[in-house]
């Protein structure tokens, strides 16, 4: 079974101080990654997809990278806006050729002025 | 453009009763997919539809159905309802051509008393 564990599970930062979240997971077969934000009372929204390890993508202060075991969303001079719970997902076969989402439990994330 | 849209945004429902709930999704988006979110079990799969058709399926008892219909819209029923089904239901689509980028709706908040 696909298996998605997001650490820390929440994550107090003063603004300007840069972290990391961490996204480890078990898949057969991992067809993409996905990195979603999430604030209270809203839908997830999108924010990168990464397809292979050594995959980078950057949006303003954050950037995710790929492994073959984890993703790490690293999050530089962050903003009191960018408190958030951060979600991981995995896409991988669920059978046939159909593929399925696979969602961490999230980072909750609170950047302090 | 338009988002995903999702109706009602809140609902609250008697143990027994049954719910519908409904998902517009983005224009020219023919694939759907429904997850249920809890705080103690994050984000979970339900179905995923595409040209009517129910593509994959998640871990969920049979009174858990859904359907699409011939504009894309989709809809999803939970019957004789229970306590546990207390959620955030959230309905994401995905564009044509190949894409596995979800774009999730606002989600409806449903309450079981």
């Amino acid at each position: 079974e696909d298996q998605v564990t997001q650490s820390p599970e929440a994550l107090r930062l003063q603004e300007g101080e840069s972290s990391s979240l961490n996204c480890s997971y078990t898949v057969s077969g991992l067809r993409g990654l996905f990195w979603y934000r999430q604030d209270p009372g809203k839908g997830p929204e999108f924010l990168f997809t990464l397809y292979s390890a050594g995959e980078e993508k950057e949006k303003e202060r954050l950037k995710a990278t790929l492994t073959k075991k984890e993703s790490f969303l690293h999050i530089t001079a962050p903003k009191p806006e960018d408190s958030a719970t951060y979600l991981c997902a995995v896409q991988a076969r669920s059978g046939g050729s159909n593929y399925k989402l696979t969602f961490g439990k999230g980072t909750l994330l609170t950047v302090n002025p | 453009k338009a988002g995903v849209t999702q109706t009602p945004r809140y609902l609250i429902k008697t143990r027994g009763q049954q719910v519908t709930l409904s998902c517009s999704p983005i224009s020219g988006h023919r694939s759907v997919s429904w997850y249920q979110q809890t705080p103690g079990q994050g984000l979970q799969f339900l179905f995923e539809y595409f040209s009517e058709t129910q593509r994959n399926k998640g871990n969920f008892p049979g009174r858990f159905s859904g359907r699409q219909f011939s504009n894309s819209r989709s809809e999803m029923n939970v019957s004789t309802l229970e306590l546990g089904d207390s959620a955030l239901y959230l309905c994401a689509s995905s564009p044509p051509g190949g894409s596995d980028t979800q774009y999730f709706g606002p989600g409806t908040r449903l309450t079981v008393l």
